[in-house]
Formats: structure tokens, sequence, C-alpha cells
């Protein structure tokens, strides 16, 4: 089972320029979510999507950008990345969200120079 | 104040040693979840309950839901346990989307 999958594990961006961080998960999980984690700091939702077409806003969603065109992909888009991005960003789905397992990707190690 | 607290944040122990990191939390929730993350690794799931007590080999956790507080248990603890031990919660209420809110993590450094 390959559960989530993350790509790529880690990335240089140059100031100014965008990316995509890639997931997907083959769980058939309604439920999916971005989380950044900052050193010292707990993990932070950026967005979350509760299904194919429906994406909301977390905690934490500027410079980001967020698409569920499929059940199974859940993209984050940066744009114009700046050092505060410099992080390392995690995706992780559930089934049916609240009281239900979660389950993570590998990370993926973003740095901005 | 943040919304869940661990304690401690590190914790340096003998293989063997009888371990216990803490997690308390201050609102209302449908689940707590401990997670385990290796050196530059991703996120296992290792718990996820909502009352009393749970075991998977020499891992325990409990929950006391009116003292909101839970504890993660291990013991005989081995140098492969080293790990950061994060604790976070399910919030429990109407519009909450099952996201979690996470304490900052316990690095458990076992020593041989």
């Amino acid at each position: 089972n390959a559960g989530v999958t993350q790509t790529p594990k880690f990335r240089i961006l140059k100031i100014g320029q965008s990316m995509t961080l890639q997931c997907a998960q083959d769980m058939n999980h309604n439920y999916m979510y971005w989380y950044r984690q900052d050193p010292g700091m707990g993990l932070k939702l950026i967005y979350y999507s509760v299904g194919a077409g429906i994406t909301d806003k977390g905690e934490v969603p500027n410079g980001y950008n967020v698409s569920r065109s499929t059940t199974e992909d859940f993209p984050l888009r940066l744009e114009l990345a700046a050092p505060s991005q410099t992080s390392v960003y995690f995706c992780a789905s559930s089934y049916e969200g609240r009281g239900t397992e979660a389950f993570f990707g590998q990370g993926t190690r973003l740095t901005v120079v | 104040k943040n919304e869940v607290e661990q304690s401690p944040q590190n914790l340096t122990a003998q293989e063997g040693e009888f371990i216990t990191i803490n997690c308390s939390y201050s609102v209302g929730i449908s689940a707590l979840h401990w997670l385990q993350q290796h050196p530059g690794g991703g996120i296992v799931s290792l718990f996820m309950l909502s009352s009393g007590k749970k075991k998977h080999g020499r891992l325990i956790a409990t929950i006391n839901i009116q003292e909101k507080h839970s504890s993660l248990h291990i013991t005989a603890s081995h140098p492969r346990d080293s790990a950061v031990y994060i604790c976070a919660v399910s919030l429990d209420y109407g519009g909450s989307q099952g996201n979690l809110i996470f304490g900052k993590g316990t690095k458990l450094s076992v020593k041989p």
C-alpha cells in the first residue's frame, strides 16, 4: 500500500520562484490536509479539502493555493516564494475527518534562498 | 496559551527505562492522536483514542477525558524508539473539519 505520497522530498527555491508540491493518496479518503512544520513549533494547517472540488483555508494560507480536481490528488502551489516559506510540508489524509485516523506523507523539505 | 501542551520537550533515557510523555489540552476533542516522527522522516500514527487505554507492543497510551490529559508510555525503551513524539487532537465542534491541532512534540533520545 502506497498510502500518502508526496513529491519532491527536497527542494531549494529562489525568492520569487513558484513550485507545486504534489500529494496523492490511494486510500479513497475524502479529507486531505496540508500542514507546515517549523522548528520548535507544532504543525500548522495551511489548507484542507473535504472532497473533490471543495477546498478551504486553514490557519496559515497566505502565499499558497490548492486545488482538488480528483479524490486522489491535492497539490499545494507556492507562488512567489519567500524565505518565510522555508519549512517542512506534510500532506495528510483521513477517511471522514473528525475522530478518524490520519495518514501522513513523508514530507517535503523546502528551502527558499 | 497553546491548546495542546506536551511535556517534557526533551527526554534522554537509558536503554531499558520506562518512559512517560504527557499531553494536556484545553479544548473539547473528538479524539487524541499520538504520532511518531523519526529524524528526517515522515509522521506515523501510533494511536488514536477517545477514552481509556490502548496498547501496541511496548507502547501504551492512556487518556483522561475529565482531566483533559493523555500519557504515552514506552516500556523497556530501546535506541530505535529515539524519535519525536507528537500529541495532536481533533476538535469536537460542528465546524471542525477533522484537522488536527498539534503539540510541539517531545524529542526522545534513548542511549544504549
